[in-house]
């Protein structure tokens, strides 16, 4: 079964760099989440895109902008890079659409992560 | 969103029943509990979901008292590829918006 894409698997950068991230979701996935994981850390929510509108928000520094296109594939895009921005970054997607009241809740498909070393 | 508190690290050896319970005091009427396995370098892997009573699958348990004020997740018979960090989240349903976050996760050794 096809699963969440992530790229690139490994990004090294210099400070006050940028970076860019992609995320494919699974088909027929409307809804995206991206986490910032540090070593040792768990994973911290960064925001959120439901059919390519932004759903939510977490603690994402304003450096950072991310958007949901039009075929679902998500891209984060990382300003002025600091030594902290080293992390594992996720991406996860979920079928949110046509979810019930009473039906189970989503469940988060996770990408194999983007390594970001910022040197 | 709840909440939650789940023991930092806990020990087993192969073949042995794991259960680790997650507190969530201030759990919502329409939030699920949802478990999370996660190997180190990877993304976290959807365990097992549940909303009450007990939930089974193949690969564990969720238990959910009345109250739902806490879970245990219960893993059979555990073997060496089992050692993973293990988190519980509630909340994020569809009409809560879409904000899961993770708590604090419990790192499970299994040892042979």
């Amino acid at each position: 079964a096809a699963g969440v894409i992530q790229s690139p698997r490994h990004l090294i950068k210099e400070k006050r760099e940028t970076a860019t991230l992609k995320c494919y979701p699974i088909p027929r996935h409307d809804t995206v989440y991206w986490y910032q994981q540090g070593p040792g850390q768990d994973p911290q929510f960064l925001i959120s895109f439901y059919e390519k509108m932004q759903s939510d928000k977490g603690s994402i520094p304003d450096r950072f902008s991310a958007q949901q296109f039009s075929d679902y594939h998500s891209e984060l895009n990382m300003s002025s890079l600091e030594l902290g921005d080293s992390a594992l970054y996720f991406c996860a997607s979920s079928h949110r659409q046509g979810l019930g009241s009473d039906s189970t809740n989503e469940k988060l498909f996770f990408g194999s992560g983007t390594q970001l070393s910022v040197l | 969103l709840a909440k939650t508190t789940q023991p930092i690290s806990m020990d087993s050896y192969e073949g042995q029943e794991v259960n680790i319970t997650c507190s969530h005091n201030n759990i919502a009427t329409n939030d699920y509990i949802t478990w999370y396995q996660q190997f180190p370098s990877q993304g976290p892997r959807f365990i097992i979901q549940g909303y009450k009573t007990k939930v089974t699958n193949e690969v564990a348990s969720l238990f959910i008292p009345a109250d739902r004020k806490s879970s245990t997740l219960s893993l059979p018979r555990v073997s060496l590829s089992d050692t993973a960090v293990y988190y519980c989240l509630v909340g994020g349903g569809v009409y809560q918006g879409g904000k899961l976050i993770f708590g604090q996760g419990t790192e499970l050794s299994v040892k042979p």
